[in-house]
């Protein structure tokens, strides 16, 4: 089974700092797809970056990036220069096949301004 | 722009009521759809997955007959919360894949439901 582990129930960083949120997973399969989601008060689940197994570059968007380790089953996201707006609550999840998405516990992240 | 539609945004009924939460793919046709649930503070928790055409698959410790799930066309899913009770009071959100997409591209989330059975 697959199972999705957010170490860390609450994040806070400095407005303008770097922030690194960490996920570890445990799948069986060669063949999958790891996604960070944002869910800010509103509680819209936001994608913020996703990543394919089978690549070894880190995805990067803007602000966001990640470090997978496919050996050590991690894949923690890097948030630059943080923002009043990035703070939410930040769920990694995984998805195999045409099968369901599996999410981690969440991580609520604050900004200090 | 929302490509899946959820409604109502907002629920408040007595203990007893049976609630209809709608989910809608609004620029493509899903075949499968997904109802998740979520506890203040906690993850989403998939309850079920929902197929045009055929019956819902639901997951270890969910009530089929509590939660009814119909998805008669392929836009549309409906999740029926029958005879409320004030356990049931969450928040409720719907996702949808569309098929001509991979898989390594995301669900599409509604903007959620909140349930409150008083």
């Amino acid at each position: 089974a697959q199972t999705v582990t957010q170490s860390q129930p609450e994040m806070s960083v400095q407005e303008a700092e770097t922030v690194t949120l960490s996920c570890t997973y445990d799948t069986s399969e060669s063949d999958y797809y790891l996604f960070w989601y944002k869910q800010p008060p509103s509680r819209q689940m936001i994608l913020v970056i996703r990543q394919e197994a089978y690549k070894q570059q880190n995805a990067t968007e803007n602000r966001f990036s990640v470090n997978f380790q496919k050996a050590a089953k991690s894949f923690s996201l890097k948030i630059s220069d943080s923002q009043l707006g990035d703070a939410a609550m930040y769920f990694c999840a995984l998805i195999q096949g045409a099968q369901k998405l599996v999410f981690g516990q969440g991580t609520r992240l604050t900004i200090n301004p | 722009g929302a490509v899946v539609s959820q409604h109502p945004s907002r629920v408040i009924c007595k203990s007893g009521t049976s609630v209809k939460i709608e989910c809608r793919s609004l620029d493509f046709q899903a075949t499968t759809m997904f109802w998740y649930r979520q506890f203040p503070k906690q993850s989403l928790m998939l309850m079920a997955t929902s197929n045009e055409g055929s019956k819902a698959t639901y997951e270890q410790g969910v009530e089929k007959d509590k939660f009814l799930i119909n998805h008669a066309s392929l836009t549309l899913s409906t999740l029926t919360v029958t005879s409320a009770h004030p356990e049931d009071s969450s928040f409720y959100i719907c996702s949808a894949r569309d098929p001509g997409q991979g898989i390594n591209q995301p669900q599409h989330f509604g903007d959620g439901t909140r349930l409150s059975i008083l």
